[in-house]
Order: structure tokens, then C-alpha cells, then sequence
């Protein structure tokens, strides 16, 4: 199994309304990434989590809370977002955030379209 | 300055032509990535590369290390290669290009 999974596959809630996120890989994988893409712009980084850990928050809002239940999941805790959080939400994961190179490829999931209304 | 710029950043071409899209970057990296994006769509890593050349199918995939160059091409480019293709970089964090948006008409 070499796929990423995330769901809901779109998104439309109030600015007051609280929702998750969630991501999924079975492939061992020890690293896991959000990244917020907005319309014809590259992925930005939010949080890496490394072992379950949270290890880089690339200052994000705290509307948004990450959470690592376990090495195979990851989620994206949602609150009082605004309008202009609207964006395709992506997960990653790759093998181990200690190796360098080629051997530490991200692989990606197809995302959640998000619309905050 | 990014750190990874790509060019073009918007290409057509006619179905059957020879596609190339250039990426330079400015860091140290370990590996670069050539990836792509359809409408709408989620990421399809196509190649990971650290030297050389690497040759899927129509795609091929060169990088210059001393150049911090490289390239991606599509050899008789088809209507479904129509995608954004990011090149992206393994530096001291994952670095993204801005991306090159790629129109093939049948």
C-alpha cells in the first residue's frame, strides 16, 4: 500500500463551526506534513510531525490544531476559520525525517478542498 | 527570491510536440522532485532525483548538481499531460517552486 489518503475529499463550513481533517498512510511511514495550497500557488507548510511529534509549526494560526493519535494517522482539528482559509488542504508522509535524499521521498495525498463560508 | 524558480510558468503546446521545463534553484539540496498536479487534484510525485538522469515512459527527468539546474521533459506530449508541474527541493526544509502550468491541445 503506497497511497496517502485523506477525507473528506471537500469541505464547506461556518466561520463558527468545528470540523477535522484526516490523513492516513500505512506504508511505515514516520514523517507526516500538512501543507495549505491556495488557487495556482505552490504548497505552503504548516506542521511536520516526526515520530509523533510535532517538530515544525510553520507559524500557523492556532484555529488550526494538529493532532498524531498514532504513527499512521494524522489529523487537522478546524475552529472559528475565516474566509480566507479556504484552500486545498494536502497530506504527506514520507519514510523517516532523519534520512536525507532519495530516501526520504514524500508522497502525497489527493487533498480536502475546504470552503469556510 | 524563492528559493526554486521554475520556467516557464505557462506553456501550450500542440499534442505531439517535445515539452521541456526548466527548474533552478539556490540552496544545498540532497534530492530534487519533479511533481504534478491535475485541476483540482491532489500531488503525484513523477521523479526524485540527486544526479543524472532518470526516464519514465515520455518523461524524462536531468539535474546538474553544479549547475543547480534541472529539467523535466515530455517527449510527444499528449492532452492528458495537461497539469501543473512543480519541481520541488530536499534543502534544510522542502522548498516548492511556484510551478508551471502545462495546456497541450489535441
Amino acid at each position: 500500500d503506497t497511497e496517502v489518503t485523506q477525507t473528506p475529499k471537500h469541505l464547506v463550513m461556518g466561520m463558527t463551526n468545528k470540523k477535522s481533517l484526516k490523513c492516513e498512510q500505512h506504508m511505515g511511514h514516520r514523517a507526516m506534513y500538512w501543507y495549505k495550497q491556495k488557487a495556482k500557488k505552490p504548497p505552503e507548510l504548516m506542521f511536520v510531525y516526526s515520530y509523533e511529534k510535532l517538530s515544525i509549526n510553520e507559524s500557523v494560526p492556532s484555529r488550526f490544531s494538529p493532532e498524531c493519535p498514532n504513527s499512521s494517522l494524522l489529523n487537522l482539528h478546524l475552529h472559528a476559520l475565516q474566509p480566507e482559509d479556504s484552500a486545498l488542504y494536502l497530506c504527506a508522509s514520507s519514510q523517516d525525517p532523519g534520512l536525507a535524499g532519495v530516501r526520504n521521498e514524500q508522497f502525497f495525498g489527493p487533498g480536502t478542498r475546504l470552503t469556510v463560508l | 527570491k524563492n528559493e526554486v524558480e521554475q520556467s516557464p510558468q505557462n506553456l501550450t503546446a500542440q499534442e505531439g510536440e517535445f515539452i521541456t521545463i526548466n527548474c533552478s534553484y539556490s540552496v544545498g539540496i540532497s534530492a530534487l522532485h519533479w511533481l504534478q498536479q491535475h485541476p483540482g487534484g491532489g500531488i503525484v510525485s513523477l521523479f526524485m532525483l540527486s544526479s543524472g538522469k532518470k526516464k519514465h515512459g515520455r518523461l524524462i527527468a536531468t539535474i546538474n548538481i553544479q549547475e543547480k539546474h534541472s529539467s523535466l521533459h515530455i517527449t510527444a506530449s499528449h492532452p492528458r499531460d495537461s497539469a501543473v508541474y512543480i519541481c520541488a527541493v530536499n534543502g534544510n526544509q522542502f522548498y516548492f517552486g511556484t510551478g508551471t502550468s502545462l495546456t497541450v491541445i489535441p
